[in-house]
């Protein structure tokens, strides 16, 4: 669905770098989430916002902050990587009412 | 917290064969269940979902069915096509809301041969 955008597609960095994960979404949603997907584990659910407001957190990790400028925009900040930080990144986002989350493509995460 | 079990985790099928898909969880607090279909190197797409007011649903040739006494769900896909050919994942949210966290299953991989 292009109407979640998640920038960039692919992102390579070096351990202890920090990184911004971009996502926009326009399809009118008030609430929007971070999943991780990597080769370790399966899909497994990081934050969800709702009206910009932090609703859910699972990442014990404060290395990872969620940044809401907008109510269609949930950014991921990840700082000091870490190799074990390589994953895809989905971005999701949902309609109080309407049940179903929409995924994003995805940025692919690689840490050297 | 709410555990996802999904099998088999692969499937390799003739075109036209039907299969099916298994999944458990463990909180019976879980009212809503979506499945996600993903091709390599795409997003998730949801393909079907069930409440836990439901026993079964149907769209096309997939069709879902939910015993929330057992808390098992089940994926039937009828007339599969290469098309098909997809991870699917299994997942619940937890608690009472739909909107909440998903937890999801490690998937199935399914593979339709020509």
């Amino acid at each position: 669905d292009p109407k979640i955008i998640q920038k960039p597609k692919y992102l390579v960095a070096v351990t202890g770098s920090e990184k911004i994960l971009i996502c926009e979404q326009y399809l009118g949603h008030n609430a929007m989430y971070w999943y991780r997907q990597s080769a370790k584990k399966p899909l497994e659910f990081m934050f969800s916002y709702s009206y910009q407001k932090l609703m859910d957190n699972q990442t014990a990790s404060s290395r990872f902050q969620p940044q809401s400028s907008k109510k269609n925009h949930l950014d991921l900040q990840i700082t000091a990587l870490k190799p074990d930080d390589s994953a895809t990144y989905f971005c999701a986002s949902g309609d109080w009412g309407k049940d179903t989350q929409y995924f994003g493509p995805g940025t692919r995460l690689l840490v050297l | 917290g709410e555990q996802v079990e999904q099998l088999p985790s692969s499937l390799i099928v003739q075109e036209g064969a039907s299969v099916l898909i298994n999944c458990s969880y463990t909180d019976s607090a879980s009212v809503y269940f979506p499945w996600y279909k993903q091709e390599p190197g795409k997003r998730l797409q949801f393909i079907i979902d069930i409440r836990s007011n439901m026993e079964r649903k149907q769209n096309q040739r997939l069709t879902l069915l939910f015993d929330k006494k057992t808390k098992h769900l089940s994926l039937h896909i009828t007339a599969t096509q290469p098309g098909d050919s997809a991870i699917y994942f299994c997942s619940a949210s937890e608690g009472g809301s739909a909107l909440g966290r998903l937890h999801f299953g490690a998937g199935t991989q399914l593979i339709v041969i020509p």
